[in-house]
């Protein structure tokens, strides 16, 4: 696609429930970044996929949170059990290989409100 | 630990002023330093800086990184309101996982 996709842009749940937030990267980019931004907050990493490599998980604020990329392209990012401080906006970045640059291009994210 | 550290952090003008946003840093290893304007929710890039003393420049924008005293500055001539944002700065560590190191940003009000 023409840029990197994010759904849906806004969620509501319920403290408990488990979340799915998707991301779509641009077309032939290589490698996939999850960040989260809370209020008043800089960008914090979470986690990286490149390729066919294993990712880099050491963002993961705890084992409720995890992420995975089918066939090198769509990301899922799964919050199980989701509690309030998970709220924030969660963006996704993919850019080329790293070996290309580290210009990263961002979805407009998926805000997340856990009542 | 890797930290980024902007100022001010916010900064309210009017229409026409310039204004000089900063950005410190310190990492293991650098790699590069991008900055970044988020108006609602997608950051969009404006400029990766390398090598020190070197101005980038795009219109009204311009950035120049400082790689010995740890520092860029990001310039905004004759704002517009349009310019109002939060302004990104994050470092790109040398390593695989080219991961960003972001600042807390700096929130630029331009009143008409």
């Amino acid at each position: 696609g023409a840029g990197v996709s994010q759904s849906p842009s806004n969620k509501v749940t319920e403290k408990g429930k488990d979340v799915e937030l998707r991301c779509d990267p641009i077309s032939g980019h290589t490698a996939l970044y999850w960040y989260r931004q809370s209020l008043g907050q800089g960008l914090e990493f979470l986690i990286y996929f490149q390729g066919n490599s294993a990712p880099d998980k050491s963002g993961l604020p705890s084992d409720r949170f995890s992420a995975e990329r089918t066939g090198g392209s769509v990301s899922t990012l799964t919050i199980q059990r989701t509690q309030q401080e998970d709220s924030a906006v969660y963006l996704c970045a993919s850019s080329l290989d790293p070996a290309g640059g580290p210009i990263q291009y961002f979805g407009a994210g998926t805000r997340l409100s856990v009542l | 630990e890797d930290k980024v550290v902007q100022s001010p952090l916010s900064l309210v003008v009017h229409e026409g002023d310039t204004v000089t946003l900063n950005c410190s840093y310190e990492v293991t290893n650098f790699r590069s330093l991008l900055w970044y304007k988020q108006e609602k929710k997608a950051p969009t890039f404006l400029f990766m800086l390398t090598s020190s003393g070197i101005e980038k420049k795009s219109g009204r924008l311009s950035s120049i990184l400082d790689k010995k005293e740890l520092f860029s500055i990001l310039n905004i001539t004759a704002t517009q309101t349009g310019d109002s944002a939060v302004y990104l700065c994050a470092v790109a560590p040398g390593g695989a996982t080219n991961k960003l190191i972001f600042g807390t940003g700096t929130l630029l009000a331009v009143q008409p």
